[in-house]
């Protein structure tokens, strides 16, 4: 029940194209619901967050989209660049989870010129 | 401002031996957090330090792994001894306000470890 399920493991999309990942969760008690940004060789770093009493964020070309009946939350990106080439996680948490951060196994994106 | 900072950013060592990770947080950072990610695999929490107290330690996996945060400043993470699972990026994070708060994590470019 302190899963997230994050698909797909990779994904390449054109330059320009929208990039779609996503998460699932079981814990109804989750409640801040961040998706991380990795480049290779630096840690991840904070892109997006959204609580589950708003069912959509966004923040420039990035956007969560949050549906709470389905235990579901996706990152789109929008006219993908390849400086969007990075390791994207997702992630959850909430009291059940003492607040820690669940993390979902990453998603690889390439974007080709 | 500096970031967080760990060291070594690759250790290789055998089976057996002892490694010793060190991470330098933001300065006026109070949580900081240690987590490891195994290739291809999820990240994982390992343990939360407010100031020089152990919050949570729920996620540390046996007692080969000691986290040690003296002064409430830099922390280090040792592994003695070292097996082959213990093998992944080993990241710490550290953060001015608690989980609870969902603040913004800043994370380090993580250690490297390679049990062979």
């Amino acid at each position: 029940q302190q899963q997230v399920k994050q698909s797909p493991q990779s994904l390449i999309v054109q330059k320009g194209g929208i990039s779609i990942i996503n998460c699932a969760y079981e814990n109804t008690a989750f409640d801040y619901f961040p998706w991380y940004q990795q480049f290779p060789g630096k840690g991840p770093a904070l892109l997006i967050a959204i609580r589950p009493d708003v069912s959509e964020k966004k923040e420039g070309r990035f956007t969560i989209s949050f549906n709470k009946s389905a235990k579901q939350f996706s990152l789109h990106i929008m006219d993908s660049q390849p400086g969007d080439s990075a390791t994207y996680f997702c992630a959850a948490s909430g009291w059940d989870s003492n607040y820690q951060l669940i993390w979902g196994a990453g998603t690889k994106l390439i974007i080709k010129p | 401002e500096a970031g967080v900072t760990q060291f070594p950013s690759h250790s290789v060592i055998e089976k057996g031996q002892t490694v010793t990770l060190r991470c330098d947080p933001i300065s006026g950072h109070d949580n900081l957090y240690w987590y490891r990610r195994v290739m291809g695999k999820e990240i994982k929490f390992l343990l939360h330090f407010v100031k020089e107290s152990k919050q949570d330690e729920s996620g540390m996996p046996n007692n080969r792994f000691l986290a040690e945060r003296t002064g409430g400043t830099y922390s280090t993470l040792k592994v003695q001894p070292a097996e082959l699972e213990d093998s992944g990026v080993y990241f710490c994070a550290s953060s001015s306000k608690t989980a609870a708060t969902n603040e913004k994590l800043f994370f380090g470019s993580g250690t490297q470890l390679s049990v062979l």
